[in-house]
C-alpha cells in the first residue's frame, strides 16, 4: 500500500527565511502525481503545487518550490521569503497515476515568527 | 468559477440524530470525493463518485454513514444516528479525470455531536 510520511509534526520559522518542509513515500508505481495542500487556520485545503513523477524537472509556483528526488522518494517543499500568511497546516501527497485516491501525509504545522 | 460548495458550515446536534451534509462540486468535474479530518487519524477518505457512481466507499466507517449523488451537480453524506465519535470536520472535493488535475476543496462542515 502506498504511503505518505511527513516526519516533522510541527516547523518554525522567522518572517523572510526559507523554509523546508519534509515528505518521503512509498510506492512501487513509475507514474504517479504529488501534490502539496496548505490548511490555514481557516480550515479551507489549498492547493500550492503539484508535481508529475515523470518530469524531472522541480516545479516552482512563485515562493514555492520543490525538491523531488524519485528515486530517494522524497517530495520535500521549500517556501522562501516566509510570510505571515504562510502560517497553515502543510500537507504532502500522492495519487497513482489513472487512479483518482489521494492518499496523505499526517501534515507539518508550519508557524511564521514575526 | 465557484468553488466547492458545502453546506452547512458548521452543524452541532444532539446524539442520535441525523445529520446530512450537502455538496455542490465544481461543474464539469467527474470526480467527487468525500474525506473526514480528524486530529488523531488525518484526513481519511470515505467515498468518492465518479460520473454520479460510487467506486469507493471501504473507507465509510460502518452503516450509519451513506453518501448519494443523483445528479452532477449534488451529493449528501448522511449519518444516522449520529455518535459523538463522529466530531469532525467533514470536506468535499472533486476533480476532473486528466492527468495531474488536483482535486479541489470545498471549505468543510464542522459536525459536533453532543
Amino acid at each position: 500500500a502506498q504511503t505518505v510520511t511527513q516526519s516533522q509534526p510541527e516547523m518554525s520559522v522567522q518572517e523572510a527565511e526559507t523554509v523546508t518542509l519534509s515528505c518521503t513515500y512509498d510506492t512501487s508505481e513509475s507514474d504517479y502525481y504529488l501534490f502539496w495542500y496548505k490548511q490555514p487556520p481557516s480550515r479551507q485545503m489549498i492547493l500550492v503545487i503539484r508535481q508529475e513523477a515523470y518530469k524531472q524537472q522541480n516545479a516552482t509556483e512563485n515562493r514555492f518550490s520543490v525538491n523531488f528526488q524519485k528515486a530517494a522518494k522524497s517530495f520535500s517543499l521549500k517556501i522562501s521569503d516566509s510570510q505571515l500568511g504562510d502560517a497553515a497546516m502543510y500537507f504532502c501527497a500522492y495519487r497513482v497515476g489513472g487512479a483518482q485516491k489521494l492518499v496523505f501525509g499526517q501534515g507539518t504545522r508550519l508557524t511564521i515568527n514575526p | 468559477d465557484a468553488g466547492v460548495i458545502q453546506s452547512p458550515r458548521h452543524e452541532v446536534t444532539e446524539m442520535g440524530q441525523e445529520v446530512t451534509l450537502r455538496c455542490k462540486p465544481i461543474s464539469g468535474h467527474d470526480y467527487l470525493f468525500w474525506y473526514r479530518q480528524t486530529m488523531m487519524r488525518g484526513l481519511e477518505l470515505l467515498i468518492y463518485f465518479n460520473n454520479n457512481v460510487p467506486i469507493d466507499d471501504s473507507g465509510m466507517p460502518e452503516d450509519r454513514f451513506s453518501a448519494k449523488m443523483p445528479n452532477a451537480s449534488f451529493s449528501t453524506l448522511k449519518i444516522q444516528p449520529s455518535e459523538p465519535r463522529d466530531s469532525a470536520v467533514y470536506f468535499c472535493a472533486s476533480s476532473s479525470p486528466t492527468g495531474v488535475q488536483p482535486q479541489h476543496f470545498g471549505d468543510g462542515t464542522r459536525l459536533s455531536i453532543l
